[in-house]
């Protein structure tokens, strides 16, 4: 069974940082690019960060470059997400997703929740 | 602010037919591919239609997608209770730092 499962989330204060993971099974992980994509509580869906198959191409949204960092293990199976100087509008529910069988997003994982405030 | 400008909100009694409407500009919706995503209460994101119209396996053919130039639309037909959700549209944009992934604010069905 394709699975994502998103980890690391938690409350963290102004301007720390956290680290985010996502561990994949049931597929060749090493195959696909990988996504990151937020919801602030209550609001709408956002597009953080995609990362390639080999890490080639990497993207951000503007809200968050210069502080995110994505990367990937292909050998572990797994995405991360480091972010660093973190905001109150950086308060969300962070997915995991990815484009396996369509060219949108038809894997998500269940979510990680991550509340920065002081 | 959402690139996607979409109805907050729709409603539409059990039985009947309801269409969400997501407006957007040659950059995103003019030149790409849009999809449609239903999110449940408490529950992540699920691909209801990509590629403007087709529907992934396992989704009903009650759900339709289409797009007219700038704008889409997602209908559902025979609503059911079940389908009381959030509806988002998503597509890609390239008028920003090489091709951002967008997506429309949300609409809230009430199934009445």
């Amino acid at each position: 069974e394709v699975q994502l499962v998103e980890s690391g989330g938690g409350l963290v204060k102004p301007g720390g940082s956290l680290r985010l993971s996502c561990a994949a099974s049931g597929f060749t992980f090493s195959s696909y690019s990988m996504n990151w994509v937020r919801q602030a509580p209550g609001k709408g869906l956002e597009w953080v960060s995609s990362i390639s198959s080999s890490s080639s191409y990497i993207y951000y949204a503007d809200s968050v470059k210069g502080r995110f960092t994505i990367s990937r293990d292909n050998a572990k199976n797994s995405l991360y997400l480091q972010m660093n100087s973190l905001r109150a509008e950086d308060t969300a529910v962070y997915y995991c997703a990815m484009s396996m069988m369509t060219n949108a997003f038809d894997i998500w994982g269940q979510g990680t929740m991550v509340t920065v405030s002081s | 602010q959402s690139v996607l400008t979409q109805p907050p909100s729709v409603s539409a009694a059990p039985g009947q037919k309801v269409t969400i409407s997501c407006s957007g500009s040659s950059s995103n919706i003019g030149n790409n591919y849009v999809s449609w995503y239903q999110q449940l209460p408490g529950t992540a994101p699920k691909l209801l239609i990509y590629d403007n119209n087709k529907r992934p396996s396992g989704i009903p053919d009650r759900f339709s997608g289409s797009k007219s130039g700038t704008s889409a639309t997602l209908g559902i037909t025979g609503l059911q209770t079940g389908d009381e959700a959030d509806y988002y549209c998503g597509t890609w944009d390239s008028s920003l730092s090489a091709l951002d992934v967008v997506f429309g604010g949300g609409t809230k069905l009430t199934v009445l």
